[in-house]
């Protein structure tokens, strides 16, 4: 079955700097990838995807993430963090079989300091 | 437009109760979800709906009662819940289920306090 692994639980970063948040999955096949960012009391909000192609995908919010298969990782980067961008953040896989259900990681919760 | 609409946001009844909530898609899609998510934990999938037909109940209480009137609507019926039940429920919508149609846009939750 398809996991995903979120090790930082926490991460604080100062505004204007930049910010990379981890993720890896555990899928045996090509594997659809999505990062979402949740604000307090908020639906998820979906920032970008990854399904084929350019490894390197762009996002809203000017978030981007880089899909690397040798490591089975899908990290998330932003180079200059606003106090807005404090929220949890959550990655996520659709395993294709098994239903197609999103897989969720525990989630980061970024804080910004000022 | 990638909204899906959820009401009510706020939600508070007795274990005695009957309340439903309701969620909207005009985005065409044909999948809905219903999530559950505790404080601090990701969003645990309840039932999906597939051109309008239950395809996916995650073993969930019978006291949770989804229903799909139409493509663009989906409820969730509730009675009988226990405080343990109180969460936020999340709504979400895709294309579909399968592969590159299932990228899922969720609507802001109902927040639910069971008494």
């Amino acid at each position: 079955a398809q996991s995903v692994t979120q090790p930082d639980i926490h991460i604080t970063v100062s505004e204007g700097a930049s910010l990379e948040l981890r993720c890896n999955y555990s899928y045996g096949a090509t594997p659809y990838l999505f990062w979402y960012v949740q604000s307090p009391g908020q639906g998820l909000q979906l920032l970008l995807k990854y399904f084929s192609g350019d490894t390197l995908v762009q996002g809203i919010k000017g978030f981007e993430a880089e899909f690397k298969r040798s490591q089975s990782s899908f990290n998330l980067r932003k180079p200059s963090v606003h106090w807005s961008d404090a929220a949890e953040y959550f990655c996520a896989v659709v395993a294709t079989g098994g239903g197609n259900k999103l897989t969720f990681g525990t989630g980061t919760q970024l804080k910004v300091e000022l | 437009d990638t909204e899906v609409t959820q009401t009510p946001k706020h939600l508070v009844m007795g274990m005695t109760n009957k309340k439903s909530l309701k969620c909207e898609q005009h985005m065409g899609h044909r999948a809905m979800y219903w999530y559950k998510q505790k404080a601090k934990k990701p969003p645990e999938l309840m039932f999906v709906y597939s051109y309008e037909k239950l395809s996916i109940n995650e073993s969930v209480p019978s006291r949770f009662s989804p229903e799909c009137p139409n493509s663009s609507l989906l409820n969730l019926h509730l009675h009988a819940l226990q405080p343990e039940d109180s969460a936020l429920y999340l709504c979400a919508s895709s294309q579909g289920t399968g592969g590159a149609w299932n990228i899922q846009y969720f609507g802001a939750g109902t927040r639910l306090s069971v008494l």
